[in-house]
């Protein structure tokens, strides 16, 4: 079954220390693949996608993926965290055909100080 | 501020009740996605629109259906509520019908089942 995992339920990190989320996605295609994040009370926020092309991936506040094939993996990054990224994120991928996002079931970020 | 409103934010109610959630699409967006997310199944695919018809069906209940209308915004139908019913129901839109368009997504509806 087409299924996404976030290995990590809960990092907790330090303001301005490096991050690293991590996303493996099982399926012999390369799907596109999506980075979301979801603040308390609100709705999900598209952070970047990856359709094809460079496999580092650039997005909003200062986030990037890479997409390793080899690996089926989509990390997140980001070199320095601030206390605001407190949130919780979800990797998100798109099988070939007209199917749904598939989820997984998001990583919680603590950042202290 | 996605472009997608969601109403009501919350929304508490007994078993065995019906509710109804809508959402207003962003402008121009034809397609209507309606996600469940609950702590214990994560964020599950409902069911999608695209401009009026159902294109897509996910994990979405026989107690439940939805539909778009000629104005785009959608209303999800919740019936003979159970306490598992309890969740985060958001709904998204994207303007296109394929699901590779990125998705824009509500604040959700707040569901509480006592």
């Amino acid at each position: 079954a087409q299924s996404v995992t976030q290995p990590d339920i809960h990092i907790t990190v330090s303001e301005g220390a490096s991050l690293e989320l991590r996303c493996n996605y099982s399926y012999g295609a390369t799907p596109y693949l999506f980075w979301y994040v979801q603040s308390p009370g609100q709705g999900l926020q598209l952070l970047l996608k990856y359709f094809s092309g460079d496999t580092l991936v650039q997005g909003i506040k200062g986030f990037e993926a890479e997409f390793k094939r080899s690996q089926s993996s989509f990390n997140l990054r980001k070199p320095s965290v601030h206390w605001s990224d407190a949130a919780e994120y979800f990797c998100a991928v798109l099988y070939p055909g007209n199917t749904p996002l598939v989820f997984g079931k998001g990583t919680r970020l603590s950042v202290i100080a | 501020d996605s472009g997608v409103t969601q109403t009501p934010k919350h929304l508490i109610t007994a078993t065995g009740q019906r509710v109804t959630l809508r959402c207003s699409p962003r402008s121009g967006d034809l397609s209507v996605y309606w996600y469940q997310q609950s702590l214990d199944q994560g964020l599950q695919f409902l069911i999608q629109y695209y401009n009026g018809e159902e294109r897509a069906k996910g994990n979405i209940l026989e107690r439940f259906s939805a539909q778009q209308f000629p104005d785009l915004h959608s209303e999800l139908n919740l019936s003979s509520l159970e306490l598992g019913d309890s969740a985060l129901y958001f709904c998204a839109s994207s303007d296109g019908q394929g699901s590779n368009q990125p998705q824009h997504f509500g604040d959700g509806t707040r569901l509480s089942i006592l």
